[in-house]
């Protein structure tokens, strides 16, 4: 099995870029996918393939990746945004998903 | 409106067995992939067990295989995980979801979870 990594936890002010990081060997060749969750609830996806925005999401949050690391952005966070964070990918060989440990965002 | 809705989760002895379910609605079923993600109290998400639209296609995280089974159910719109030999660390939410149209496993619309506790 491999491992993604993230931060525990990332602090910004309101208005103030947040960046959470991701890293994994297999970014170098996979997608990253990322995925918001509040508390007491289920989780949201923020970001697809690397770098695109599902419907319903806000502009201010964006991807990259530059295997091995991926980075999630949140441009002029905002109170609302504050919660856990977590990156996603698969293994190299397509047998199985991964979740990274998460970070939690704090806005304030 | 894509809907998925988990049931059977519950307190169950360590070694006994469970099965879950998610009824799912809004879309068509078997055109897509689908997956079971958990979540331990206060922990993070672990992605544990996927299957392919058609069902003949499965896939485990090492933590699980050989205990959990997926299945599912295209005619009846409902996907299944049989859970056997549990284990304390088994305890978890967990969640099904359905999987994006480009990827085999990465969940994009999710459950509200079902609550699995093993304890004696």
């Amino acid at each position: 099995s491999y491992e993604l990594t993230q931060p525990p936890s990332v602090s910004v002010s309101p208005g103030q870029t947040a960046r959470i990081t991701c890293s994994g060997d297999v970014l170098a060749k996979k997608y990253a996918y990322w995925y918001q969750q509040k508390s007491g609830r289920a989780p949201v996806l923020v970001i697809y393939e690397d770098t695109k925005r599902p419907s319903g999401i806000p502009e201010r949050f964006s991807g990259s990746n530059s295997g091995p690391m991926a980075t999630l952005t949140i441009s002029g966070a905002q109170v609302e945004d504050e919660a856990d964070y977590y990156c996603c990918s698969t293994d190299s060989s397509g047998n199985y998903g991964v979740f990274g440990g998460g970070t939690k965002v704090t806005v304030l | 409106e894509v809907q998925l809705s988990e049931s059977g989760g519950g307190l169950v002895q360590p070694g006994g067995s469970l099965r879950l379910s998610c009824a799912a609605s809004g879309f068509t079923f078997g055109s897509y992939a689908m997956t079971w993600v958990r979540q331990a109290p206060g922990k993070g998400l672990e992605w544990v067990s996927g299957v392919s639209g058609s069902g003949d296609s499965t896939y485990y995280a090492d933590s699980v295989k050989g205990r959990f089974t997926v299945s599912r159910d295209n005619s009846r719109n409902t996907l299944y995980l049989q859970l056997n030999s549990l284990r304390a660390e088994d305890t978890a939410i967990y969640y099904c979801a359905r999987v994006l149209d480009t990827s085999k496993f990465m969940p994009n619309y999710w459950g509200q979870g079902t609550l699995v506790t093993v304890s004696s």
